[in-house]
Order: structure tokens, then C-alpha cells, then sequence
């Protein structure tokens, strides 16, 4: 079946940093793959989205390239924040179903 | 702004005090979902709604019912709460539902107690 397998957490960096989460997924078909992030008692909030090969999906200095050669969907950022310490969700959806990964927790030191 | 809004946003109940748990949508979306999210773990999808049609997960406990009395409203019910219930509840919507480039948007969330 569908699945999406993310880097595990959790990933500390410092202020300024660059930044990866790695993500790649199981699929039959097209699906579309987005990035969701959710803050510290807070509900999930799109963070970006892809819907098709070779598309970028970005948002507030977050970008990731759907690649399908490789099954990937990797998160990157230039230069974190501590504002962007948060867990990120990989996910693909298909037909209206959502397979999340199980979320990576990213930590930014000042 | 259009949104998804979750009321309340803490909850607090008793073992097998039932609980009713709120969602309400300004989206005007076709498509309401809850999800079942425990600490450290991804959000797991309970049921949907593509308007008026329920669509159950197989592996959603029977303890858990919902209602859709209107477009902007659904409600998740849990009929005798245990201790395995405690998590946070979150709310989604979509546009249309069954196409793989719709885009979810979720609520806040309740986070549930219980004692």
C-alpha cells in the first residue's frame, strides 16, 4: 500500500542553519506530496505542496521538489529561525486519502 | 478570514462520561474529516463526510460516532470515553474530496482528557 517515510527526529540545529528533512514515498498512481507543519499545541498548517512531477511546491523560505525518479519530496530551508522549531509532516494524498509520515521534530538553538 | 474552528479547545472528562467535541467550517468545503492524533505520532483519519455521506475507517471503535447536521458543522461523539482516548482531535476540510490534489486544512484542534 501507500506509505511515507521521513528522516527521524529529532533534528537540532542552530540559528542560521541549513536545513533538510528527508522524504521519500510508496505510491501507485500520481499522487500529490505536501509538507505539513504543526506547532507546540496547535493544529496541522500546509506549509506547501506539489501535485505533479518535477513541480516545487515553497512557502516562507521552505521549498521541496516532487521528484519521481527518486520518490522524494525532501523539506529545505536556507537559514532556519528559531520561530521554525516545530514537527514537520511529510504527506502524499491520494483520491482524497491522506498518508502522513510519522513527522519529524525539528529544534533551532539561538 | 475562512477557516476551520474547533471548539473547545481543551477538553476534560470522565471515564465513560460521554463527550461531544465540535468542528464548524467558513470554507463552505463538500468534505469534513476528524482525525485521532496521540502524543508523538501522526494523525490518524477516524471518518469523513463527503457532504452528507459517512465514510467509516475499519478500524475506527465503534465508541466513536459522528454527525453532520449541516455543511459548515460536524461533531464527533465518543460514547464512553477510556483512558486510551485521551488525544488531541483534529478537524479537516476539502473542497471536493476523491481527488488526489485537493488540499486538507485543519483545525486547531481539541486536546482530550480524561480522568
Amino acid at each position: 500500500g501507500d506509505s511515507v517515510t521521513q528522516m527521524e527526529g529529532p533534528v537540532t540545529l542552530s540559528e542560521e542553519a541549513f536545513l533538510t528533512i528527508n522524504c521519500t514515498y510508496t505510491a501507485t498512481g500520481y499522487p500529490s506530496l505536501f509538507w505539513y507543519v504543526q506547532y507546540p499545541g496547535e493544529g496541522l498548517q500546509l506549509l506547501l505542496k506539489a501535485t505533479k512531477a518535477d513541480d516545487k511546491g515553497s512557502n516562507k523560505g521552505f521549498e521541496a521538489t516532487y521528484r519521481k525518479e527518486t520518490t522524494s519530496f525532501h523539506l529545505e530551508k536556507g537559514s532556519v529561525q528559531v520561530s521554525d522549531s516545530a514537527v514537520y509532516f511529510c504527506a502524499l494524498n491520494r483520491d482524497d486519502k491522506i498518508i502522513f509520515g510519522k513527522g519529524t521534530r525539528l529544534h533551532i538553538l539561538p | 478570514d475562512a477557516m476551520v474552528i474547533q471548539n473547545p479547545r481543551y477538553q476534560v472528562t470522565q471515564f465513560g462520561k460521554p463527550v461531544t467535541l465540535s468542528c464548524s467550517q467558513t470554507l463552505n468545503h463538500n468534505v469534513m474529516y476528524w482525525y485521532q492524533q496521540k502524543s508523538s505520532q501522526a494523525p490518524k483519519l477516524l471518518f469523513h463526510y463527503y457532504d452528507k455521506d459517512f465514510n467509516n475507517e475499519a478500524d475506527t471503535p465503534d465508541n466513536f460516532q459522528s454527525r453532520r447536521p449541516n455543511t459548515s458543522f460536524c461533531f464527533l461523539d465518543i460514547r464512553s470515553p477510556g483512558l486510551g482516548d485521551a488525544a488531541m482531535y483534529l478537524c479537516a476540510t476539502s473542497r471536493e474530496g476523491g481527488v488526489s490534489t485537493d488540499t486538507q486544512y485543519f483545525g486547531p484542534g481539541t486536546r482530550l482528557t480524561v480522568l
